[in-house]
């Protein structure tokens, strides 16, 4: 079964610092890798995802991602944060083998501080 | 721009009520989700359909139904709504098996 684990609920940086916000995932075949971001009163927004090929991807707003099969990682990072990234970020993990059950996690929260 | 609606923001309902929570999307697409979102447990899938009159019971189907009329259209039934539904409802629409394109949910109380 798959599942996800984002590490922290809540991230806090400064303006111009760099961001990093964890995951991790289970999946006994090669997954399918998602980041998604929600703003205050908005549905998701898809950030970027892996599917295959080249393992760094990089996504909307100068984020990017780095598929890490031996650490079974996902993380996804922006060199220099903005006020505007403010918003909650989910992982999410989908097998295709299984079908349409896409596992996201609990979500991390990204507080930015001026 | 792919367009998700959802009808309603807010909508506070009554224990014991039929509720319906409709989505429409305007690009074609063959697959539509309803999630369930709730503060530390990220989304829950409730159900999807890969096609008209096609749908498949998610994580969490209990207390919920589904209709899929249309390719367009894709709605959320709750058959007597419950204090435990209370919570954000997001629909979804894709081309792919994985939820791309999000309406920006429905806040759903039940008293």
């Amino acid at each position: 079964a798959q599942s996800v684990t984002q590490l922290g609920s809540h991230v806090s940086v400064s303006e111009g610092a760099l961001v990093l916000l964890r995951c991790n995932y289970s999946s006994s075949v090669p997954p399918y890798l998602f980041w998604y971001v929600q703003y205050p009163n908005q549905g998701l927004q898809l950030l970027l995802k892996y599917t295959t090929g080249a393992t760094l991807v990089k996504g909307i707003n100068g984020f990017e991602a780095e598929f890490k099969k031996s650490e079974t990682s996902f993380h996804l990072t922006k060199p220099s944060a903005h006020m505007s990234d403010a918003a909650e970020y989910f992982c999410a993990v989908s097998d295709r083998a299984g079908g349409f059950k896409t596992i996201f996690g609990a979500g991390t929260r990204l507080f930015v501080k001026a | 721009d792919v367009k998700v609606t959802q009808s309603s923001r807010y909508l506070v309902k009554r224990t014991g009520e039929k509720v319906f929570l409709e989505c429409v999307q305007d690009m074609d697409h063959e697959n539509m989700f309803w999630y369930r979102q709730d503060p530390g447990l990220g989304l829950r899938l409730i159900y999807f359909s890969y096609d008209v009159k096609m749908k498949e019971k998610g994580d969490i189907p209990e207390g919920y139904s589904v209709s899929r009329e249309k390719k367009e259209r894709f709605s959320l039934i709750l058959e007597s709504a419950s204090t435990n539904q209370t919570s954000m409802y997001l629909c979804a629409s894709s081309l792919s098996p994985e939820p791309l394109h999000f309406g920006n949910g429905t806040r759903l109380t039940v008293t």
